[in-house]
């Protein structure tokens, strides 16, 4: 069954970037997407991106715009998410998971990304 | 602060049905049949329960249904068993592309 595969943890200086990524196993195809969901200690999730890994077509919300990077690598089946501009707030578990036409119904296991100076 | 809003917590005995409401606008919720619930134990992934308004994933009890009135979304939890102490999260497509969540709600049995 397809399984999402994500990177370890990260610690970042406030100002810094993060790559993380996020590798799909047993797909038969690339015609997926893929969204990134986050979630500060303590808080709800949130939603900040998706990618269709097939065209590379990509968006995010509005709060991410121009600082939240989604990318593909086909070859590998492997997403990445990039984010720039690193705050304290940015502190967060970080999940990649398959779209099910707009719901999310694999997520990887997450990856904890602190920001600490 | 969520788009979508939820009670911050419900409670119920073994047994007994709760509703946990979801409430958006008419930009979300009210507009696509596509608003989709979570379940999340204490440090492990969301995983999901309802989607597209009211199908349940397989594999997922049938203890769990959605439904929607206009700009609110419900999930029923019926015959409550332990196990179902949880956040739940409910989300729904915003147009242009892009998804919201709710704040969450904790569910308490008794």
């Amino acid at each position: 069954q397809v399984q999402l595969e994500q990177s370890g943890g990260e610690v970042k200086k406030p100002g810094a970037s993060v790559k993380v990524s996020c590798k799909a196993s047993g797909h038969p195809s690339t015609d997926f997407a893929v969204h990134w969901v986050r979630q500060a200690p303590g808080q709800s999730l949130e939603w900040m991106a998706w990618i269709n890994v097939g065209n590379g077509n990509t968006n995010s919300a509005q709060k991410f715009q121009g600082r939240a990077t989604v990318t593909r690598d086909t070859s590998t089946s492997t997403i990445y998410m990039e984010l720039s501009s690193l705050t304290y707030e940015d502190t967060a578990v970080y999940y990649c998971a398959r779209d099910g036409y707009w719901s999310f119904d694999v997520w990887g296991r997450g990856t904890l990304v602190s920001v600490s100076s | 602060q969520p788009a979508l809003t939820q009670p911050a917590s419900v409670s119920g005995s073994p047994g007994q049905s709760i509703t946990l409401s979801c409430s958006g606008t008419s930009s979300d919720v009210g507009s696509y049949k596509l608003v989709s619930w979570y379940q999340q134990h204490p440090g492990k992934v969301p995983k999901l329960i309802i989607y597209e308004d009211n199908k349940r994933p397989s594999g997922v009890s049938n203890r769990f249904s959605g439904s929607k009135s206009g700009n609110t979304a419900s999930l029923t939890i019926s015959g409550l068993q332990t196990e179902d102490e949880a956040d739940y999260y409910c989300s729904s497509y915003a147009s242009s592309g892009t998804v919201v969540f709710g704040g969450g709600t904790k569910v308490t049995v008794l």
